[in-house]
């Protein structure tokens, strides 16, 4: 059980498009996602906390007209990165919390290797 | 200022010894601290979680102690095999916090055969 997926796991695009990442939870619902940035060698970072139904949280320094997230449903949060460029290249983890689930048990998506060429 | 501090070092044990990685931190009151596990090019998978008011936490081959006087928390890994090399990342929660979590950089095992 408290599986989630990511789509797509991997995605090359050009500077300046826009790329749209999902985050599923697959067996459970969460009311709270989170979405992480992870440059290589470095810690997962928090972008945004995305709750369903309501406009997701933005940790500071991060663009939330850059980052667009939609949690649309229990089970769906995205992640849209909007006018990528080279510095956006990086490696998207997303996390779900289940709605009774025990207080601060995350479930990791496998992440998402964006490059921006 | 916040700190999570974990070994940047990697760690090399031998097989079949027991692996202690340290997560230090500074300025947070956390109500729990959780341990996960990433392998490359994946995501964190979640390990163990224990509370302020819990010592020790222990779950098969793993152990967690707290320490929220020293601000301490060690994990250890008992008979260790290579499959158990990865990083390793301590998590925060404060208390009363609104559900954020902060990772810290993380220790890399590396389990010798």
């Amino acid at each position: 059980g408290a599986v989630v997926s990511q789509h797509p796991s991997w995605v090359i695009c050009k500077s300046g498009t826009s790329v749209k990442i999902e985050c599923r939870s697959l067996d459970f619902q969460a009311t709270t996602m989170f979405w992480y940035r992870q440059f290589p060698k470095q810690s997962l970072m928090l972008m945004a906390t995305s709750n369903e139904g309501s406009k997701a949280t933005y940790e500071q320094g991060v663009e939330k007209d850059k980052f667009l997230i939609n949690h649309a449903s229990l089970t769906l949060s995205t992640l849209t990165v909007t006018s990528a460029h080279p510095e956006d290249s990086s490696f998207y983890i997303c996390s779900a919390r289940e709605i009774s689930g025990a207080r601060g048990e995350q479930y990791f998506g496998p992440g998402t290797r964006l490059t921006v060429t | 200022s916040q700190k999570i501090e974990q070994n940047s070092e990697a760690l090399n044990i031998q097989e079949g010894k027991t692996a202690t990685l340290t997560c230090n931190y500074t300025n947070y009151s956390p109500a729990y601290l959780q341990w996960y596990r990433q392998d490359p090019g994946r995501g964190p998978v979640f390990l163990l979680l224990i509370r302020e008011n819990e010592k020790e936490k222990r779950k098969e081959r793993l152990k967690v102690t707290f320490d929220t006087t020293l601000k301490q928390s060690l994990f250890h890994i008992t008979a260790s095999q290579p499959a158990d090399s990865a990083t390793y990342l301590c998590a925060l929660e404060n208390s009363g916090g609104y559900q954020k979590v902060t990772f810290g950089t993380g220790t890399k095992l590396q389990v010798i055969p």
